[in-house]
């Protein structure tokens, strides 16, 4: 079965610094997406980054950066220079055959 | 590019009647559209996935009768809450996906607050 599992309920980051937010996914298939994304107080889904799985090279888009490694199956968002407005839910989604299976959701607080 | 519209963005109505949410896409064709409902701090839980023209296929545990979800177009899908009561108030989004792009990436509406009196 396909599954996506974030193990931080929470986390906290001082603005300006870096925060790593985990995912860990099971599935079978051999190539396929990853995405993360982000649900601000607005409750708006605003995706941050995607990946591949079959580009080695981790996806960046500008300060938000994947660490995937597909054997460990493993699926994890730095955030650098972490700002007020990244403060929301972050969910990992695994996009299936028919349905995104979504991880329970990060909520990133930014301390300023 | 690739975005949905959901109407209204927020709804209060009295237990009994009957509240309808309109979801667009306004600049591709959805061949698939998704609802979903969302609990406070939770993620989001999918209500059923439409296609245009075809009915809507459920997730288990949801009431087919009480939710009823239509796809009369490739650019709108309405979700129906039939005799509405105070259990049924949360957060309702859609999201539209036109198969084309990388991963079937779904767009997601705005949501929608529903209150029941």
């Amino acid at each position: 079965a396909q599954t996506v599992t974030q193990s931080q309920p929470e986390m906290s980051v001082q603005e300006a610094e870096t925060v790593t937010l985990s995912c860990t996914y099971d599935t079978s298939e051999s190539d396929y997406y990853l995405f993360w994304y982000k649900q601000p107080p607005s409750r708006q889904m605003i995706l941050v980054i995607r990946q591949e799985a079959y580009k080695q090279q981790n996806a960046t888009e500008n300060r938000f950066s994947v660490n995937f490694q597909k054997a460990a199956k493993s699926f994890s968002l730095k955030i650098s220079d972490s700002q007020l407005g990244d403060a929301a839910m972050y969910f990992c989604a695994y996009p299936g055959t028919y349905k995104y299976i979504f991880g329970t959701g990060t909520r990133l607080k930014v301390l300023a | 590019g690739a975005v949905v519209s959901q109407h209204p963005s927020r709804v209060i109505c009295k237990s009994g009647t009957s509240v309808k949410i309109e979801c667009r896409s306004l600049d591709f064709q959805a061949t698939t559209m998704f609802w979903y409902r969302q609990f406070p701090k939770k993620s989001l839980m999918l209500m059923a996935t439409s296609n245009e023209g075809s009915k809507a296929t459920y997730e288990q545990g949801v009431e087919k009768d009480k939710f009823l979800i239509n796809h009369a177009s490739l650019t709108l899908s309405t979700l129906t809450v039939t005799s509405a009561h105070p259990e049924d108030s949360s957060f309702y989004i859609c999201s539209a996906t036109s198969g084309l792009a990388g991963g079937n990436e779904q767009f997601f509406g705005p949501g929608t607050r529903l209150t029941v009196l």
